[in-house]
């Protein structure tokens, strides 16, 4: 199975602040059509997941711009440019790319 | 809307059986992958089992393999998962979700317990 990795697992953060989590994975993510399925997802307190970024940097519909993703091969980042209230939770990265798809261990992001 | 709704969870005694069901709606079912994760209370996700749009190719984890089963009907635009000879490390939450994790249900919980 591709182990993933996160750091840091945990991420205190001021609103208003830029925050990053980057995510490795143990081989390359790229498929055999040339694509990288390296996904993020959001989960809040009480919620199911959430998917915010697909093929490592495409934003999913109705996800605020503040919210980018970025990387290549086993190194992935996602950053969001200035923290708001409403982005606590955990955050998972997560690679479709090799069967069986397997998630990072998720970056728990709280406010300062 | 894109809406995927489980249904099914519950409490089973170990060696135990149970069906979980996911009715989806406002997309064009038979097109697309569909799949079943699932979460420990408070831990983190595994990625348990995945179909594709007309059923006939299936992918499982080693740790369900043989025990849960996936299936689709596309004319009532639902996924299943049968699951048997179920283990205590089975309990969590199981969502339903659309392709790569696109879309997802609420959740359902089941427990192994005796």
């Amino acid at each position: 199975d591709v182990v993933m990795t996160q750091s840091p697992l945990s991420l205190p953060v001021t609103l208003g602040q830029p925050a990053s989590i980057s995510c490795r994975s143990g081989q390359s993510l790229v498929y055999s059509d040339g694509n990288t399925y390296l996904n993020w997802f959001q989960q809040r307190p009480g919620q199911s997941p959430r998917r915010l970024i697909y093929k490592v940097s495409n934003r999913d519909s109705g996800v605020p711009d503040r919210f980018s993703g970025s990387g290549s091969g086993t190194d992935f980042t996602l950053k969001i440019s200035r923290v708001e209230a409403e982005d606590a939770g955990v955050y998972y990265c997560m690679q479709a790319t090799h069967w069986p798809f397997t998630f990072g261990p998720g970056t728990r992001v709280d406010l300062k | 809307e894109v809406q995927l709704v489980e249904s099914g969870g519950g409490l089973v005694q170990p060696g135990g059986s149970l069906r979980l069901s996911c009715a989806a709606s406002g997309f064009t079912f038979s097109n697309y992958y569909m799949s079943w994760v699932r979460q420990v209370p408070g831990k983190g996700l595994e990625w348990v089992a995945n179909l594709n749009p007309d059923g006939s190719d299936k992918n499982y984890a080693d740790s369900v393999k043989g025990r849960l089963t996936i299936s689709r009907d596309n004319a009532k635009n639902s996924v299943y998962l049968q699951m048997n000879s179920l283990r205590a490390e089975d309990t969590a939450v199981y969502y339903c979700t659309r392709g790569g994790g696109h879309t997802w249900g609420q959740g359902t919980l089941v427990t192994v317990s005796s």
